[in-house]
């Protein structure tokens, strides 16, 4: 069964700081997905990561992913309160389906 | 390109009603994906419909069902309702016209239901 644990699921932080949210899953998937959910509202795709060290970039958010290391990373550079929201990594389990397993999300909260 | 859309947006049931919540997926997606999210479980994959077919099915009891229609949109039955289901479900559509496209899921708003 594949799991995925993100860490932390809660982070406070101040505008300016820069900061990684990890995102760790267990078994072998060649898809990684990022998504930005603000509260009451729906999922927000942010990035999808398709390869062993891919890394894409948008604004100040920045997304690789280690499939050796069944590992991916989102960095917040120089965070600004915008960026508050939950951010939830998501992994295709394969098999030819499209369900996604999903982290738990961490919880971002940038403060002036 | 309009969005994937899902109705209604909130619902209120009591225990033991059913519920049919309705999603369109975004024009020439066939794959559509239903998901429910509470506070304790997060979100956990419900099931997934191709071409009207069920391609893929997550621990959920018999309770919860779907259906895909010949146009791609569909629908999710939850009978026997338990306080329990109360959450927010969310549909997906993806495209799978192209072999080895990834997929990527497009959500919709939600369906905010509440079972008291």
């Amino acid at each position: 069964e594949l799991k995925v644990e993100q860490n932390p699921l809660f982070l406070s932080m101040q505008e300016g700081k820069n900061y990684t949210i990890y995102c760790n899953y267990s078994t072998t998937s060649d898809r990684l997905y990022w998504y930005r959910q603000d509260p009451g509202k729906s999922l927000e795709s942010l990035f999808v990561l398709l390869s062993n060290g891919a890394v894409k970039q948008e604004g100040r958010l920045m997304a690789s992913l280690d499939t050796k290391a069944r590992l991916s990373t989102l960095h917040i550079t120089a965070a600004v309160h915008d960026l508050s929201a939950t951010y939830f990594c998501a992994v295709y389990s394969g098999g030819g389906a499209d369900g996604l397993t999903f982290g738990k999300g961490t919880h971002l909260i940038i403060q002036p | 390109k309009a969005g994937v859309t899902q109705t209604p947006r909130y619902l209120i049931k009591t225990r033991g009603q059913q519920v049919t919540l309705s999603c369109s997926p975004i024009s020439g997606h066939r794959s559509v994906s239903w998901y429910q999210q509470t506070p304790g479980q997060g979100l956990q994959f419900l099931f997934e419909y191709f071409s009207e077919t069920q391609r893929n099915k997550g621990n959920f009891p018999g309770r919860f069902s779907g259906r895909q229609f010949s146009n791609s949109r569909s629908e999710m039955n939850v009978s026997t309702l338990e306080l329990g289901d109360s959450a927010l479900y969310l549909c997906a559509s993806s495209s799978t016209m192209l072999a080895g496209a990834f997929n990527e899921q497009f959500f919709g708003p939600g369906t905010r239901l509440t079972v008291l």
